[in-house]
């Protein structure tokens, strides 16, 4: 069981919108800024947005995040083939003295 | 800028291992560094920190009191002794630095493999 709350899941078609969202509590994302990863299959995970919104050098600004209250969302515009992946949201978690990670959502490109 | 971590393989209940992760490319005393795991087919797992002069380390408590993170910061390598080892640690191994905002993770390295089985 995570810490952070994640569907499981989640779809779209090349070109559309879609959100994943990660919920968390009042230790966490409630009082910290939260990170988004991304791991394609096989391949280690890689930061795609950090402290809420900001993007690490080379992410393309078609992902976004945002914050409100102990919730956060990752936002994918102008999906493509190679953004199916596993998507992850963290933060640090004040009471547990450490980062948590949400379950993780597999994006499927139909 | 890269990690590289070496030190997996198979170990008995109970047996222990140590995992390095050798980092090149970057001022590694200036980073604070990590230890994440994924067990097969599940999500990411935090199992430890170490600050950047190694003087403050940090553990879930499902490691708590087996795992020891340490760095040698001569030679550019973080090290994850694991002791008492079960059959749920069974994981990829990953090192990473933290680099970005408040505990980014922002470069990983290509992981290592922990299989604990009799």
């Amino acid at each position: 069981q995570s810490v952070l709350t994640q569907p499981p899941s989640a779809s779209g078609t090349p070109g559309q919108r879609v959100t994943i969202s990660c919920s968390g509590s009042s230790s966490n994302i409630g009082i910290n800024t939260v990170n988004w990863y991304q791991q394609l299959p096989g391949t280690a995970p890689k930061l795609l947005i950090y402290s809420n919104n900001k993007w690490p050098s080379g992410v393309p600004d078609r992902f976004s995040g945002s914050k409100s209250g102990t919730s956060a969302s990752l936002a994918i515009s102008g999906l493509q083939s190679e953004d199916e992946a596993d998507y992850y949201c963290a933060a640090w978690d004040d009471s547990l003295n450490g980062p948590v990670f949400g379950g993780g959502t597999k994006l499927t490109v139909l | 800028v890269q990690l590289l971590e070496s030190g997996g393989g198979l170990v008995q209940p109970g047996g222990s291992l140590r995992l390095s992760c050798a980092a090149s490319g970057f001022s590694f005393r200036s980073y604070g560094m990590t230890w994440v795991r994924q067990a097969p087919g599940k999500g990411l797992e935090w199992v430890s920190g170490v600050s950047g002069s190694g003087g403050s380390t940090y553990y879930p408590d499902s490691v708590k009191g087996r795992f020891t993170i340490s760095r040698d910061n001569s030679k550019n390598t973080v090290h994850l002794q694991m002791n008492s080892l079960r059959a749920e640690d069974t994981a990829m191994y990953y090192c990473a630095r933290v680099g970005l905002g408040t505990y980014g993770m922002d470069v990983w390295g290509q992981g290592t493999t922990v299989t604990v089985t009799s």
